[in-house]
């Protein structure tokens, strides 16, 4: 069985543009969670989205934002770059809302 | 608030016990995680702990609740060199849902042969 699947890998992208990052949940899994890692430090959350609506959100500002498809998948998406979004970032699946999350290998993004 | 914190390093020798502390604020939390990131990977869920719940063994792991001290550990048996890596502990926050964690800087293990 497929894990949680993240596209793309590796990603460059110059301060000022914008970026979408993808994720695909296990099967059967329907609520999906995006985290920012910064190098040295662990996990921040950023959105959960469970049957297609948003259920939560950290604390970062609104050039954030993200979407579930009626499929699962999800995209995150963060508008004009900035160096210090430069980090990991890792999409989690779970289940359910209250169940353990399963991590893919991340997006490592790097704003220059 | 909510916050875990974790020491930032701990080395051991192959064969020796490693244990991992971590502490955590929410008392409401009813899952604690641990997960292992190996050098440009993501994170692997190790095992994790209800509240309720004092131990869990999971073969060569044990993780230790004390939710009076809001104290967790993981001990990891017979450490071999593969298991050299970030640890890293996570409390599920007061809404309680598995998708949202909050997660403590990771401890780096280094395994000495």
């Amino acid at each position: 069985d497929a894990g949680v699947t993240q596209s793309p890998t590796h990603l460059i992208k110059t301060r000022g543009q914008h970026v979408t990052l993808r994720c695909s949940p296990i099967s059967g899994h329907k609520s999906v969670s995006w985290y920012q890692q910064v190098l040295g430090q662990g996990p921040q959350f950023i959105f959960q989205y469970y049957e297609k609506e948003e259920r939560g959100r950290g604390n970062f500002p609104d050039r954030f934002s993200a979407r579930q498809f009626p499929n699962y998948s999800s995209e995150l998406n963060v508008n004009a770059l900035l160096l210090g979004d430069s980090a990991l970032y890792l999409c989690a699946s779970s289940l359910g809302m209250n169940t353990e999350a399963f991590f893919g290998q991340g997006t490592r993004l790097t704003v220059v | 608030g909510e916050d875990v914190e974790q020491s930032l390093f701990l080395s051991v020798r192959e064969g020796d016990s490693s244990v991992i502390n971590c502490t955590y604020t929410d008392s409401s939390s009813t899952y604690l995680y641990w997960y292992k990131q190996e050098p440009g990977a993501g994170l692997q869920l190790l095992t994790y702990i209800f509240s309720n719940m004092d131990m869990k063994q999971d073969q060569r792991l044990t993780v230790l609740l004390n939710k009076k001290d809001k104290h967790l550990s993981l001990r990891i048996a017979d450490t071999q060199t593969g298991d050299s890596a970030i640890y890293f502990c996570a409390e599920s926050g007061e809404d309680n849902q598995g998708g949202k964690l909050i997660f403590g800087q990771g401890t780096e293990l280094s395994v000495k042969p």
